[in-house]
């Protein structure tokens, strides 16, 4: 079946370091791809999205782009920031969005 | 609009007790779920519904029940509580297709049953 596999933290990082959080996906169809966020006490929260192969999703800094021959929605930021402390849910979800799937989390800090 | 809304935000039982959870969304959403978070595995999916008067069952079910009667409530039963449903609970709502997998979480519930 559908599964997303993402990379385990958790992950420390210095203010203006380079973040990459590795997500990789088993799906039958052509899956939508997804980064959620969850900031500590809260529920999560869309932080992009892609629908199709090659698509790039982008919002506060952060970027992922649909590599369907990978398999791949890798989590990038160039320079992250305190504010960015928070757990990143890789997730798929079928063309009829009746099915999603989370990966495990990984909880990101950053430190000034 | 409110989005999703849950209540309690903590709750307490004994193992046995029944209690639920409550769910709602002012969004007109069609597609509403039930997931569970526990340490280590993520999101995983207990119910879900498409629309009122319809559900199904997600990834880890047992233990829970549900019904949609109306489009903006979506109630989790727990039946009989057990230490093993000591979990923090989120309720989603998604609208309908056009945007799909754009899911809206509610704050969540933290529930221990002792």
């Amino acid at each position: 079946g559908d599964s997303v596999t993402q990379m385990e933290g958790p992950v420390t990082l210095s203010e203006e370091a380079c973040l990459t959080i590795n997500c990789t996906y088993t799906a039958t169809g052509y899956p939508s791809l997804f980064w959620y966020v969850q900031y500590p006490g809260e529920g999560l929260q869309l932080l992009l999205k892609a629908t199709k192969a090659d698509d790039k999703g982008s919002n506060k800094g952060f970027e992922a782009t649909y590599r369907k021959e990978t398999t791949s929605f890798h989590l990038e930021k160039g320079s992250v920031q305190v504010s960015d402390s928070a757990v990143y849910f890789c997730a798929l979800s079928d063309r009829v969005g009746s099915q999603f799937y989370f990966g495990t989390g990984t909880s990101l800090t950053v430190i000034p | 609009n409110a989005g999703v809304t849950q209540t309690p935000k903590f709750q307490v039982l004994k193992t046995g007790q029944s209690m639920t959870l409550q769910c709602a969304q002012d969004m007109n959403h069609e597609y509403m779920s039930w997931y569970r978070q526990d340490p280590g595995m993520g999101l995983r999916l207990i119910h879900y519904s498409v629309g009122a008067g319809i559900t199904d069952q997600g990834e880890v079910p047992n233990g829970y029940n549900v019904s949609r009667s109306t489009t903006e409530d979506f109630p989790l039963r727990l039946l009989s509580a057990a230490p093993s449903q000591t979990s923090v609970y989120f309720c989603a709502s998604s609208p309908p297709q056009g945007a799909p997998g754009v899911q809206f979480f509610g704050p969540g519930t933290r529930l221990t049953v002792l």
